[in-house]
């Protein structure tokens, strides 16, 4: 069966700290993709990356990186010098390679304080 | 910008009462999906469609039914609304494999439910 986990239930910090999410997965499939999305208060889901599971390069952008580890079954999320805006519940996701279709993490809420 | 639009975006309405949840996308994807979000904030995948006359179940079962009768359009309806309904569902939408776009989902906005 597939699983995420999102151990990190709230996590609450001053601005400009950086703060590292955390993200485990299971599943028996030899590829997949994997997804971090965003969710403001407003609602909807927004799509920071997706990767896939041959692909195990790190990425940044900008503020926001991505470790992504196979041999741990981990794709961890940073954010830089965080700012009040990064305040949100965060994703990740395990996605089918055929199917597309997603299994989410728990999530995890992120305060960012001034 | 994803054009994939949910409708209503907020409905609180009594027990008992038929409700139909409108998604929409513009973009021609053929595959399209509904997750529902518990107020305690995990989300679930309750249906999912490959296409025009296909529906399917997914992980978490659900009372609520589907249909897909054009590519753009993928209603959910529940017959007979109960609290234990209160969520939000969000509908998302993947452009078909090998025409050229990623394979990121695109979701609505989402509706918030509330059932009285």
């Amino acid at each position: 069966a597939q699983k995420v986990t999102q151990a990190q239930t709230e996590i609450s910090v001053v601005e400009k700290e950086d703060v590292t999410l955390d993200c485990v997965y299971e599943t028996r499939d030899t590829t997949y993709y994997l997804f971090w999305y965003k969710q403001p208060p407003s609602g909807e889901l927004v799509f920071l990356i997706r990767r896939n599971s041959f692909d195990e390069q790190n990425e940044i952008s900008g503020r926001y990186s991505w470790n992504f580890q196979k041999s741990t079954s981990s794709f961890n999320f940073t954010i830089t010098a965080s700012q009040v805006v990064d305040s949100a519940v965060y994703f990740c996701a395990l996605g089918d390679w055929e199917d597309q279709k997603l299994v989410f993490g728990q999530g995890t809420r992120l305060t960012i304080n001034p | 910008e994803a054009d994939i639009y949910q409708t209503p975006r907020y409905l609180v309405i009594g027990t008992g009462k038929k409700i139909t949840l409108e998604c929409s996308q513009t973009m021609g994807h053929d595959k399209m999906y509904w997750y529902q979000q518990d107020p305690g904030m995990e989300l679930h995948l309750i249906h999912y469609s490959y296409g025009v006359n296909s529906t399917e179940k997914g992980d978490l079962s659900s009372e609520s039914t589907v249909s897909r009768i054009r590519t753009e359009h993928f209603p959910l309806t529940l017959e007979s609304a109960r609290p234990s309904h209160t969520s939000q569902y969000l509908c998302a939408s993947i452009p078909t494999p090998g025409s050229g776009g990623n394979t990121e989902a695109f979701f609505g906005q989402g509706t918030r439910l509330t059932v009285v």
